[in-house]
Protein backbone atom coordinates (compact mmCIF):
# COMPACT_ATOMS: atom_id res chain seq x y z
CA UNK A 1 0.00 0.00 0.00
CA UNK A 2 1.15 3.75 -1.00
CA UNK A 3 1.60 5.49 2.31
CA UNK A 4 3.63 8.30 4.33
CA UNK A 5 4.16 6.82 7.56
CA UNK A 6 5.17 9.55 10.19
CA UNK A 7 6.78 8.78 13.69
CA UNK A 8 5.53 9.36 16.55
CA UNK A 9 1.92 10.45 16.16
CA UNK A 10 2.07 12.05 19.56
CA UNK A 11 4.87 13.62 21.32
CA UNK A 12 5.38 15.94 24.93
CA UNK A 13 8.46 17.26 25.39
CA UNK A 14 10.45 19.94 27.19
CA UNK A 15 11.86 23.27 26.07
CA UNK A 16 15.46 22.13 24.69
CA UNK A 17 15.49 18.92 24.65
CA UNK A 18 16.38 18.03 21.14
CA UNK A 19 13.80 15.79 18.96
CA UNK A 20 13.33 14.04 16.27
CA UNK A 21 10.15 13.20 13.97
CA UNK A 22 10.90 10.40 11.12
CA UNK A 23 9.18 10.42 7.81
CA UNK A 24 9.18 7.76 5.84
CA UNK A 25 7.77 6.80 2.15
CA UNK A 26 7.36 4.23 -0.18
CA UNK A 27 6.11 5.46 -3.36
CA UNK A 28 9.78 6.42 -4.99
CA UNK A 29 8.70 9.71 -5.06
CA UNK A 30 11.50 12.85 -5.41
CA UNK A 31 9.50 15.50 -3.75
CA UNK A 32 8.97 15.41 -0.09
CA UNK A 33 8.26 18.21 2.84
CA UNK A 34 7.32 19.69 5.92
CA UNK A 35 4.45 21.73 6.95
CA UNK A 36 2.48 22.78 10.54
CA UNK A 37 -0.70 23.17 10.62
CA UNK A 38 -1.71 25.55 13.11
CA UNK A 39 -5.68 26.77 13.64
CA UNK A 40 -6.20 29.78 11.19
CA UNK A 41 -3.31 29.10 9.21
CA UNK A 42 -3.44 26.68 7.20
CA UNK A 43 -0.42 24.43 6.33
CA UNK A 44 2.86 26.17 6.10
CA UNK A 45 6.05 24.79 4.59
CA UNK A 46 8.56 23.98 6.80
CA UNK A 47 11.19 22.71 4.32
CA UNK A 48 11.44 21.00 0.80
CA UNK A 49 13.45 18.44 -0.71
CA UNK A 50 14.00 18.10 -4.02
CA UNK A 51 15.80 14.51 -3.88
CA UNK A 52 18.13 13.18 -2.25
CA UNK A 53 20.74 15.59 -0.84
CA UNK A 54 18.84 18.79 -1.71
CA UNK A 55 17.00 20.44 0.75
CA UNK A 56 15.24 23.79 1.03
CA UNK A 57 13.61 26.50 3.16
CA UNK A 58 10.10 26.45 3.33
CA UNK A 59 7.96 29.73 4.35
CA UNK A 60 8.65 29.06 8.38
CA UNK A 61 12.18 27.38 8.40
CA UNK A 62 13.42 29.05 11.87
CA UNK A 63 14.02 26.26 14.63
CA UNK A 64 13.82 23.32 12.04
CA UNK A 65 16.64 21.22 10.54
CA UNK A 66 15.92 18.12 8.24
CA UNK A 67 18.12 15.77 5.91
CA UNK A 68 17.42 13.57 3.14
CA UNK A 69 19.64 11.25 3.13
CA UNK A 70 18.03 8.64 1.24
CA UNK A 71 15.20 9.01 -0.95
CA UNK A 72 12.32 7.48 1.08
CA UNK A 73 13.11 9.10 4.57
CA UNK A 74 13.06 12.68 5.25
CA UNK A 75 13.37 13.82 9.21
CA UNK A 76 12.17 16.97 10.60
CA UNK A 77 14.57 17.57 13.43
CA UNK A 78 14.05 20.51 16.01
CA UNK A 79 17.45 20.83 17.92
CA UNK A 80 16.03 23.01 20.58
CA UNK A 81 12.19 23.01 21.13
CA UNK A 82 10.93 25.61 22.09
CA UNK A 83 6.70 26.12 23.17
CA UNK A 84 5.89 28.29 19.96
CA UNK A 85 6.91 25.08 18.30
CA UNK A 86 3.88 23.44 19.36
CA UNK A 87 1.71 22.23 16.36
CA UNK A 88 0.70 19.55 14.21
CA UNK A 89 3.15 18.43 11.83
CA UNK A 90 2.88 16.44 8.07
CA UNK A 91 5.46 15.36 6.01
CA UNK A 92 4.37 14.98 2.51
CA UNK A 93 5.33 13.53 -0.28
CA UNK A 94 4.99 13.63 -4.09
CA UNK A 95 6.33 12.83 -7.76
CA UNK A 96 7.35 15.33 -9.75
CA UNK A 97 6.83 13.39 -12.56
CA UNK A 98 3.39 14.14 -14.09
CA UNK A 99 0.57 16.07 -11.86
CA UNK A 100 1.00 14.59 -8.88
CA UNK A 101 -0.87 15.91 -5.49
CA UNK A 102 0.93 15.64 -2.26
CA UNK A 103 0.68 12.32 0.16
CA UNK A 104 0.02 13.13 3.63
CA UNK A 105 1.17 11.35 6.51
CA UNK A 106 -1.01 10.90 9.45
CA UNK A 107 0.68 13.70 11.35
CA UNK A 108 2.47 14.16 14.69
CA UNK A 109 1.06 16.28 16.96
CA UNK A 110 3.74 18.18 19.31
CA UNK A 111 3.81 19.83 22.21
CA UNK A 112 6.29 21.54 24.24
CA UNK A 113 6.32 22.66 27.79
CA UNK B 1 4.18 34.10 -5.99
CA UNK B 2 1.27 31.24 -5.60
CA UNK B 3 -1.43 32.01 -2.43
CA UNK B 4 -4.96 30.73 -2.12
CA UNK B 5 -7.78 32.31 -0.20
CA UNK B 6 -10.69 30.51 1.28
CA UNK B 7 -13.50 32.16 1.67
CA UNK B 8 -15.59 31.54 5.29
CA UNK B 9 -13.69 29.39 7.95
CA UNK B 10 -16.65 27.98 8.91
CA UNK B 11 -19.74 26.97 6.88
CA UNK B 12 -23.12 24.94 7.82
CA UNK B 13 -25.30 23.46 6.24
CA UNK B 14 -28.60 21.15 7.54
CA UNK B 15 -28.26 17.65 5.85
CA UNK B 16 -29.44 17.07 2.40
CA UNK B 17 -27.94 20.90 1.43
CA UNK B 18 -25.97 21.71 -0.90
CA UNK B 19 -22.68 22.30 0.25
CA UNK B 20 -20.27 25.24 -1.46
CA UNK B 21 -16.78 25.62 -0.51
CA UNK B 22 -15.28 28.81 -1.58
CA UNK B 23 -11.43 29.16 -3.24
CA UNK B 24 -9.54 31.40 -5.17
CA UNK B 25 -5.87 32.07 -6.11
CA UNK B 26 -3.19 33.72 -7.59
CA UNK B 27 -0.89 32.19 -10.05
CA UNK B 28 1.51 34.05 -12.27
CA UNK B 29 1.23 30.80 -14.31
CA UNK B 30 -2.13 27.86 -15.24
CA UNK B 31 -2.20 26.51 -11.94
CA UNK B 32 -2.53 23.22 -10.67
CA UNK B 33 -5.33 22.94 -8.13
CA UNK B 34 -6.64 20.62 -5.34
CA UNK B 35 -9.28 19.92 -2.52
CA UNK B 36 -8.26 18.29 0.53
CA UNK B 37 -10.10 16.61 3.70
CA UNK B 38 -9.09 16.68 6.31
CA UNK B 39 -11.18 14.54 9.52
CA UNK B 40 -10.39 14.93 12.68
CA UNK B 41 -6.66 13.24 14.19
CA UNK B 42 -6.01 12.15 10.50
CA UNK B 43 -3.79 13.62 7.78
CA UNK B 44 -4.72 15.05 4.64
CA UNK B 45 -7.22 13.04 2.12
CA UNK B 46 -7.61 14.42 -1.86
CA UNK B 47 -10.74 14.71 -3.18
CA UNK B 48 -10.06 16.11 -6.04
CA UNK B 49 -7.37 17.78 -8.64
CA UNK B 50 -7.52 20.07 -11.98
CA UNK B 51 -4.61 19.63 -13.65
CA UNK B 52 -5.65 21.56 -17.15
CA UNK B 53 -8.12 18.98 -18.29
CA UNK B 54 -11.51 19.33 -18.42
CA UNK B 55 -12.76 22.69 -15.92
CA UNK B 56 -15.49 20.43 -14.70
CA UNK B 57 -13.87 17.72 -12.04
CA UNK B 58 -15.46 14.89 -10.03
CA UNK B 59 -14.06 13.93 -7.24
CA UNK B 60 -14.90 10.98 -3.99
CA UNK B 61 -17.79 10.88 -1.86
CA UNK B 62 -19.92 13.25 -5.00
CA UNK B 63 -17.94 16.18 -4.37
CA UNK B 64 -16.99 18.12 -7.48
CA UNK B 65 -14.92 21.52 -8.40
CA UNK B 66 -15.46 24.10 -11.53
CA UNK B 67 -12.01 25.87 -12.42
CA UNK B 68 -13.35 29.24 -13.69
CA UNK B 69 -10.09 30.71 -14.55
CA UNK B 70 -11.67 34.60 -15.15
CA UNK B 71 -12.54 34.22 -11.92
CA UNK B 72 -9.52 32.37 -10.11
CA UNK B 73 -11.60 30.08 -8.32
CA UNK B 74 -11.67 26.68 -7.61
CA UNK B 75 -15.24 26.23 -5.13
CA UNK B 76 -15.91 22.87 -3.99
CA UNK B 77 -19.46 21.55 -4.24
CA UNK B 78 -21.60 18.72 -3.45
CA UNK B 79 -25.51 18.45 -3.98
CA UNK B 80 -26.50 16.97 -1.04
CA UNK B 81 -24.36 17.28 2.47
CA UNK B 82 -24.30 14.16 4.67
CA UNK B 83 -23.64 14.31 8.16
CA UNK B 84 -20.15 11.98 7.43
CA UNK B 85 -18.96 15.02 5.15
CA UNK B 86 -18.39 16.99 8.88
CA UNK B 87 -14.33 17.88 8.36
CA UNK B 88 -12.17 20.50 7.78
CA UNK B 89 -11.49 21.40 3.68
CA UNK B 90 -7.81 22.82 2.28
CA UNK B 91 -8.10 24.28 -1.07
CA UNK B 92 -4.11 24.19 -2.34
CA UNK B 93 -2.31 25.29 -5.60
CA UNK B 94 0.78 24.53 -6.83
CA UNK B 95 2.69 26.33 -10.05
CA UNK B 96 5.12 23.08 -10.97
CA UNK B 97 4.73 19.31 -11.18
CA UNK B 98 4.42 17.95 -8.23
CA UNK B 99 6.09 21.09 -6.40
CA UNK B 100 6.08 23.86 -3.31
CA UNK B 101 2.24 23.20 -2.66
CA UNK B 102 0.63 26.42 -1.22
CA UNK B 103 -2.75 25.54 0.72
CA UNK B 104 -5.53 27.90 2.11
CA UNK B 105 -6.19 28.09 5.62
CA UNK B 106 -9.16 25.86 5.44
CA UNK B 107 -12.95 25.90 5.88
CA UNK B 108 -14.52 23.85 8.35
CA UNK B 109 -17.59 21.98 7.35
CA UNK B 110 -20.73 21.30 9.66
CA UNK B 111 -23.64 19.42 8.57
CA UNK B 112 -26.59 19.88 10.94
CA UNK B 113 -29.53 16.90 11.20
Amino acid sequence: EAQVTQNPRYLITVTGKKLTVTCSQNMNHEYMSWYRQDPGLGLRQIYYSMNVEVTDKGDVPEGYKVSRKEKRNFPLILESPSPNQTSLYFCASSSTVGRSEAFFGQGTRLTVV
Amino acid sequence: AQSVTQLGSHVSVSEGALVLLRCNYSSSVPPYLFWYVQYPNQGLQLLLKYTSAATLVKGINGFEAEFKKSETSFHLTKPSAHMSDAAEYFCAVSENYGQNFVFGPGTRLSVLP
